[in-house]
């Protein structure tokens, strides 16, 4: 099994829609997750830390579920400058080493 | 806003040379890391140092790899003798003390080896 498991898509949407998108994690003594955020060719950018129920930041809400250890991200009224892939990551268990999933790419189209 | 700094931008050399990527980490962070990501593929964790040692390394870390911080302010990854499958996007990151796993990237080094 993936450490670190997402759908790679592309979520083809409309702007103004909204999208999830979700990620599954194996290990279950992982303490930190985040969503990052990679542009084609560019380096990963931190979206948004999820520590424990929730997070939300402005069109974006982030979700975990440390029972089912999933991990959702939403986004609300999509702009065109949201097309991108979108990282799930989580931290080891025992260090402070990321672990990257292979991305979910959104295209949003005027 | 404090940002983490790389170079060279591309590099390229041939099979067998030695390369060494720089960065320059955010200067009040005390952990460091780098990354790399082959074409098309997933990021995956090398290497993490903190107090001039190195903390973790991945099995892709092997005697070919070493890492340095030379000075205060640099922060190195040497490849001793490059392969063709270490053509790569290589990512420097670095950690403050209170957030240690919110880690900010560089904008990476492309190492073509040829």
């Amino acid at each position: 099994r993936k450490e670190v498991e997402q759908d790679p898509g592309p979520f083809n949407v409309p702007e103004g829609a909204t999208v999830a998108f979700n990620c599954t994690y194996s290990n279950s003594a992982s303490q930190s997750f985040f969503w990052y955020r990679q542009d084609c060719r560019k380096e990963p950018k931190l979206l948004m830390s999820v520590y424990s129920s929730g997070n939300e930041d402005g069109r974006f809400t982030a979700q975990l579920n440390r029972a089912s250890q999933y991990i959702s991200l939403l986004i609300r009224d999509s702009k065109l400058s949201d097309s991108a892939t979108y990282l799930c990551v989580v931290s080891g268990d025992s260090s402070y080493k990321l672990i990257f999933g292979s991305g979910t790419r959104l295209l949003v189209r005027p | 806003e404090p940002e983490v700094t790389q170079t060279p931008s591309h590099q390229v050399t041939q099979m067998g040379q030695e390369v060494i990527l720089r960065c320059v980490p955010i200067s009040n962070h005390l952990y460091f890391y780098w990354y790399r990501q082959i074409l098309g593929q997933k990021v995956e964790f090398l290497v993490s140092f903190y107090n001039n040692e190195i903390s973790e390394k991945s099995e892709i870390f092997d005697d070919q790899f070493s890492v340095e911080r030379p000075d205060g302010s640099n922060f190195t990854l040497k490849i001793r003798s490059t392969k063709l499958e270490d053509s790569a996007m290589y990512f420097c990151a670095s950690s403050d003390p209170q957030g240690v796993d919110t880690q900010y990237f560089g904008p990476g080094t492309r190492l073509t080896v040829l």
